[in-house]
């Protein structure tokens, strides 16, 4: 157990309609990072947020938001969706500090667009 | 920009075998830090190993030792007497050091090792 936790699990919708992937990150650690993994694209680094600023971006669409509360959870608003937005989506998060750390991520989100 | 390359897209092994995962790197950073993932059936992303770039000593963990070579950009990763538990897919990724707080790490394809009875 990573000590990251995401839900929910699974997550079946419809072409259109919008979602929301939540994720709390490890006690302490102060940045969350979203990936996609999907079969064509492999994992994809979506969005990091630290401290509840946004902090870096990948290849992020912009049908695609992120948020991170104060609380240090995050949110990924997924909206307009696509049959190929189907994928698992992950969260991380990771202390930060004058180097880089290992990110520990959650167990995934595997949404499925029908 | 950072690139990380698994040529191998699948290896099969046999238990009890030695197998390597290749991974090979590009970055124009002097700084730059590596991992290794692994992500079993179950789905989960497990955190192995991380290495910075100026830390080119070769690691061992158990049946698991990596590889750092800078001359060739390449972070290996061997099992030693591969048992069915390895079974998974493994990434490698790079992150570059260009900003503090910032950890923009990229994955690589993945090797998909299967270890049979």
């Amino acid at each position: 157990d990573s000590g990251v936790t995401q839900t929910p699990k699974h997550l079946i919708t419809a072409t259109g309609q919008r979602v929301t992937l939540r994720c709390s990150p490890r006690s302490g650690d102060l940045s969350v990072y979203w990936y996609q993994q999907s079969l064509d694209q492999g994992l994809q680094f979506l969005i990091q947020y630290y401290n509840g600023e946004e902090r870096a971006k990948g290849n992020i669409l912009e049908r695609f938001s992120a948020q991170q509360f104060p609380d240090l959870h995050s949110e990924l608003n997924l909206s307009s969706l696509e049959l190929g937005d189907s994928a698992l989506y992950f969260c991380a998060s990771s202390v930060e500090g004058d180097r880089i750390y290992e990110q520990y991520f959650g167990p995934g989100t595997r949404l499925t667009v029908t | 920009a950072q690139k990380v390359t698994q040529a191998q897209t699948e290896i099969s092994v046999v238990e009890k075998e030695d197998v390597t995962l290749d991974c090979v790197y590009e970055t124009r950073d002097t700084t730059y830090y590596l991992f290794w993932y692994k992500q079993p059936p179950s789905g989960e992303l497990v955190f192995l190993i991380r290495r910075n770039s100026f830390d080119e000593q070769n690691e061992i963990s158990g049946r698991y030792s990596w590889n750092f070579q800078k001359s060739t950009s390449s972070f290996n990763f061997t099992i030693t007497a591969s048992q069915v538990v390895d079974s998974a897919v493994y990434f490698c990724a790079l992150s570059e050091s260009k900003k503090i707080n910032n950890n923009d790490m990229r994955f690589g394809a993945g090797t998909r090792l299967t270890v049979k009875p």
